[in-house]
């Protein structure tokens, strides 16, 4: 199976403008999560997604949103960019997520943001 | 909220040696342990797990023990060699069913050849 799939990889933008990052989860698996990783604060979670429904947030403002798609992909979106959203961001995706217990999540390549 | 602590920071081993990671959590409903390896510039790749209903578990030169009732997990890497040098993760899941993990600050680990 092909794995997690981000698109773009690199990205520049300016302060005050939006941003849109895709993830593409492995064939099947129905959870994505998103997290922000940096120097300074590490991994943090963002949200996750599960049959197009936000299921979890982190704490982090409200310019940081997201969506699932039909078919499982994700987006994310981050508005009004300050310098401070310089980062990786990461989406993981999971093969099951209604009830159970927690499963594996596999990463994908990560985006690389920089604002300027 | 869930916090995880991770030590050491950095770790330096000799090849062959064996190397120790340790995390501590705080919400006792956490029932997920994953351990993730990040070499520079790629991805966290998923090392091993283990589940809040298991005191231990191994695969070849790894190993992950949990003490629930301290709630600390470690991370054993034995016979280590240079390919195993770089960041490593620890992290909890607190919820069953979600898929949200807090993660410990990493721990890079350095094996001299």
């Amino acid at each position: 199976k092909a794995g997690v799939t981000q698109t773009p990889r690199y990205l520049i933008k300016t302060r005050g403008q939006q941003v849109t990052l895709s993830c593409s989860p492995i064939s099947g698996h129905r959870s994505v999560s998103w997290y922000q990783q940096t120097p300074g604060q590490g991994l943090q979670f963002l949200f996750e997604y599960f049959s197009e429904t936000q299921r979890n947030k982190g704490n982090f403002p409200g310019r940081f949103s997201g969506r699932q798609f039909s078919n499982s992909r994700s987006e994310m979106n981050v508005s009004t960019l300050e310098l401070g959203d310089s980062a990786l961001y990461l989406c993981a995706s999971t093969p099951r997520g209604a009830g159970g217990s927690s499963y594996e999540q596999y990463f994908g390549p990560g985006t690389r943001l920089t604002v300027t | 909220g869930e916090n995880v602590e991770q030590h050491p920071s950095t770790l330096s081993v000799q090849e062959g040696d064996s190397a120790v990671i340790k995390c501590t959590y705080s919400d006792s409903a956490s029932n997920y342990f994953p351990w993730y390896k990040q070499e520079l510039g790629k991805r966290p790749q998923l090392i091993i797990d283990i589940r809040s209903n298991v005191g231990e578990k191994k695969d070849q030169r790894i190993a992950v023990t949990l003490n629930k009732t301290a709630k600390h997990f470690s991370l054993h890497i034995t016979e280590t060699q240079p390919e195993d040098s770089a960041v490593y993760f620890c992290a909890a899941s607190p919820q069953t069913g979600a898929n949200n993990l807090f993660f410990g600050t990493g721990t890079r680990l350095t094996v001299i050849p």
